[in-house]
């Protein structure tokens, strides 16, 4: 167990429709980051919330938005999905303010849209 | 921003023999670079981590070796096993507003180790 949650572990669900995933970070970490994981390709990075806050933003899709709250755990929220949005989502949990010390990832949500 | 490029895509050898991953990025203001190995189905777990102001880092049979002025790092397996099996990613720190963010990964080496 590394410590980040994530949930649900598995999700199926038809185009067209909304999810939301959910992250909780390491105890004591204050920076969440989002990332996509394809088949076969990299992981992308989605975004980044720092103690409830946006700090930065990668290839996020418009139809993408997420948020930390003050507990500081965090959603993913995937909406109008698309056959190509089926994916792993990571998030990962860092402790420096900075994000310059590695991250520790969760075991993912992986997504299938139908 | 940071841009990573990660080579080989694939890589073979037998068990026993050295592999070498590479990547190159193009942020010079980057100063943290993470390796990554991913086991099929699994989250993405820290293996080594280098940062600018040094040159080379070991663990057991795993070194990284950074060259700032070129700007690459590699990993490079040493007696490689079937368990190290799996993909590694490398990555790199990229800065914004004049402080370190998020990580910018490569595409990943699948690494296979024949017995």
């Amino acid at each position: 167990d590394s410590g980040v949650t994530q949930t649900p572990k598995h999700l199926i669900t038809a185009t067209g429709q909304r999810v939301t995933l959910r992250c909780s970070p390491r105890s004591g970490d204050l920076s969440v980051y989002w990332y996509q994981q394809s088949l076969d390709q990299g992981l992308q990075f989605l975004i980044q919330y720092y103690n409830g806050e946006e700090r930065a933003k990668g290839n996020i899709l418009e139809r993408f938005s997420a948020q930390q709250f003050p507990d500081l755990h965090s959603e993913l929220n995937l909406s109008s999905l698309e056959l190509g949005d089926s994916a792993l989502y990571f998030c990962a949990s860092s402790g420096d303010t900075l994000g310059t010390y590695g991250y520790t990832f969760g075991s993912g949500t992986r997504l299938t849209v139908v | 921003g940071e841009n990573v490029e990660q080579h080989p895509s694939t890589l073979s050898v037998q068990e026993g023999d050295s592999a070498v991953i590479k990547c190159t990025y193009s942020d010079s203001a980057s100063n943290y670079f993470p390796w990554y190995k991913q086991e099929l189905g699994k989250r993405p777990q820290l293996i080594i981590d280098i940062r600018s102001n040094v040159g080379e880092k070991k663990d057991q049979r795993i070194a990284v070796t950074l060259n700032k002025t070129a700007k690459h790092f590699s990993l490079h397996i040493t007696e490689t096993q079937p368990e190290d099996s799996a993909v590694y990613f490398c990555a790199a720190s990229e800065r914004y507003g004049g402080s370190q963010g998020n990580l910018i990964f490569g595409k990943g080496t699948k690494l296979s180790v024949k017995p």
